[in-house]
């Protein structure tokens, strides 16, 4: 069972473009996290977003997290090739330590 | 401070074969997480461990798969006999209770090729 759905699973634009990138589920999450995982390497965590309807900037990057905490988005504009990679939302349930990850959505941006 | 650190970076063996997989924390993380990546399947969670002890093994595909933490410093997750369908990346991430965004710390992965 997969609780959490990204979407699109794959995307290629140019540079300059913009995007966003969708991560949704049916189940509460007490935060949700943003990673980026470039090939050969492991994923690193870009944002963590607690509260509901939180939004977040990181530079060219803004995640905001649903008021219901089921949901989150990450948009990014002006796309560089550097972004070129794979994005995965993870949410942490409870008082788990246990989180659950989005299958990733491969970004390729051309120059 | 140096980050996880996974050994070996590429594992070919052939079916039957015991593999051993090694993970190193970074210093002062007191939690643990092993994780398969596939494309089929994404990041899979197998076991993770807090203060050494196992604490949530629901992931372990089956009894071919086992884990320990023997120290705070070291992991092995052992496949034992390996089947081709166990071919993945095999990732190791580290956190410490003391962040409470919980971020985990990835290693760089071991790629298992089962033959």
């Amino acid at each position: 069972t997969q609780l959490l759905e990204q979407s699109p699973q794959f995307l290629s634009i140019q540079e300059g473009e913009n995007l966003t990138v969708y991560c949704n589920s049916s189940s509460v999450f007490s935060s949700l996290q943003w990673y980026r995982q470039e090939p050969g390497e492991g994923p690193v965590l870009l944002v963590t977003v607690v509260t509901g309807g939180e939004v977040k900037k990181l530079k060219r990057l803004t995640f905001q997290f649903g008021d219901a905490r089921k949901d989150s988005s990450l948009h990014i504009t002006a796309a560089q090739p550097g972004d070129t990679g794979l994005y995965l939302c993870a949410g942490l349930q409870g008082g788990s330590e246990k989180l659950v990850f989005g299958k990733g959505m491969k970004l390729t941006v051309n120059p | 401070d140096a980050g996880v650190i996974q050994s070996p970076r590429h594992e070919v063996t052939e079916m039957g074969q015991e593999v051993t997989l090694r993970c190193k924390p970074i210093s002062g993380h007191n939690s643990l997480f092993w994780y398969r990546q596939t494309m089929m399947r994404g990041l899979e969670l197998l076991i993770y461990f807090n203060n050494n002890v196992p604490i949530d093994d629901s992931g372990m595909p089956e009894d071919r798969f086992s884990a320990k933490m023997p120290n705070a410093s070291f992991s092995t997750l052992k496949i034992q006999p390996s089947e081709p369908r166990d071919s993945a990346v095999y990732f190791c991430a580290s956190s410490s209770l003391k962040t409470g965004a919980r971020e985990q710390f990835f290693g760089p992965g071991t790629r298992l090729t089962v033959l």
